[in-house]
C-alpha cells in the first residue's frame, strides 16, 4: 500500500520550456502533497506544501510564479516549472501523506534537464 | 548547529556486517521519527516510523529513539549488498496541518558481497 506514482521520470527540454509533472497516490488519498527539489549527494529540500483545493504554501527563497503547484483532487498534485533554465534542472520529488498525521510517501523523483 | 545532525559516510561494510547508523537533533519539539532508504536516482522509501522512546523492530531493521539524549539509530542485521543505498533519517513536530519533515543529509552506505 501507500504507492505514489509520479510522471515522467525523465524530462530533457529545451530552455524557456514549461514542464509539468504530475504526482498521484495510487491507493490512498492525499490530503497533502509536498514536492522536494534535490541536488547531486545532497537531501531533499522542501519547495512547496500543498492541502487539497488550496493554495501552495511555498518555503522562503521558491518563486511560486516559476513553480506552479496545483493540487484539485485527492490523488493528483502537478507541479509546472514555467519558462525554464538551465539552473533549474534538478531532481525534482514529491511525497503524499494521508491525514493529517502518518508518514509521507514518496514518488520516485523526476530527473528535469534543461538545454 | 543544524536541527538534525547525520554522517554523510560513506560507510562500507561487508556482506553480513551489523549496521549502525545514527542521527542526533535538537529540537525537542521533535515526536515523529523515520527512516528513509533511498537508492540512486530513486525516491525515498519509508522503512522505520516511530513515535515513542525505545526500539520498534521490522525484520532485518531496528529503529531505536533516545528523546531524552535526542539521539536515533538504524540497525541493519546480516547486512546484504542490496541495502547499498543512501540512508536519510526524518522527523517532524506534532500538530500543525502542514509540519514539515526535517531530513539529516543522508549516510551512504555500500555492502560489499
Amino acid at each position: 500500500g501507500a504507492v505514489v506514482s509520479q510522471h515522467p521520470s525523465w524530462v530533457i527540454c529545451k530552455s524557456g520550456t514549461s514542464v509539468k509533472i504530475e504526482c498521484r497516490s495510487l491507493d490512498f488519498q492525499a490530503t497533502t502533497m509536498f514536492w522536494y527539489r534535490q541536488f547531486p549527494k545532497q537531501s531533499l529540500m522542501l519547495m512547496a506544501t500543498s492541502n487539497e483545493g488550496s493554495k501552495a504554501t511555498y518555503e522562503q527563497g521558491v518563486e511560486k510564479d516559476k513553480f506552479l503547484i496545483n493540487h484539485a483532487s485527492l490523488t493528483l498534485s502537478t507541479l509546472t516549472v514555467t519558462s525554464a533554465h538551465p539552473e533549474d534542472s534538478s531532481f525534482y520529488i514529491c511525497s503524499a501523506r494521508q491525514g493529517t498525521g502518518g508518514p509521507q510517501h514518496f514518488g520516485d523523483g523526476t530527473r528535469l534537464s534543461i538545454l | 548547529q543544524k536541527e538534525v545532525e547525520q554522517d554523510p559516510g560513506p560507510l562500507s561494510v561487508p556482506e553480513g556486517a551489523i549496521v549502525s547508523l545514527n542521527c542526533t537533533y535538537s529540537n525537542s519539539a521533535f515526536q515523529y521519527f523515520m527512516w528513509y532508504r533511498q537508492y540512486s536516482r530513486k525516491g525515498p522509501e519509508l522503512l522505520m516510523y516511530t513515535y515513542s522512546s525505545g526500539n520498534k523492530e521490522d525484520g532485518r531493521f531496528t529503529a531505536q529513539v533516545d528523546k531524552s539524549s535526542k539521539y536515533i539509530s538504524l540497525f541493519i542485521r546480516d547486512s546484504q549488498p542490496s541495502d547499498s543505498a543512501t540512508y536519510l533519517c526524518a522527523m517532524k513536530e506534532r500538530g500543525g496541518s502542514n509540519y514539515k519533515l526535517t531530513f539529516g543529509k543522508g549516510t551512504l552506505l555500500t555492502v560489499n558481497p
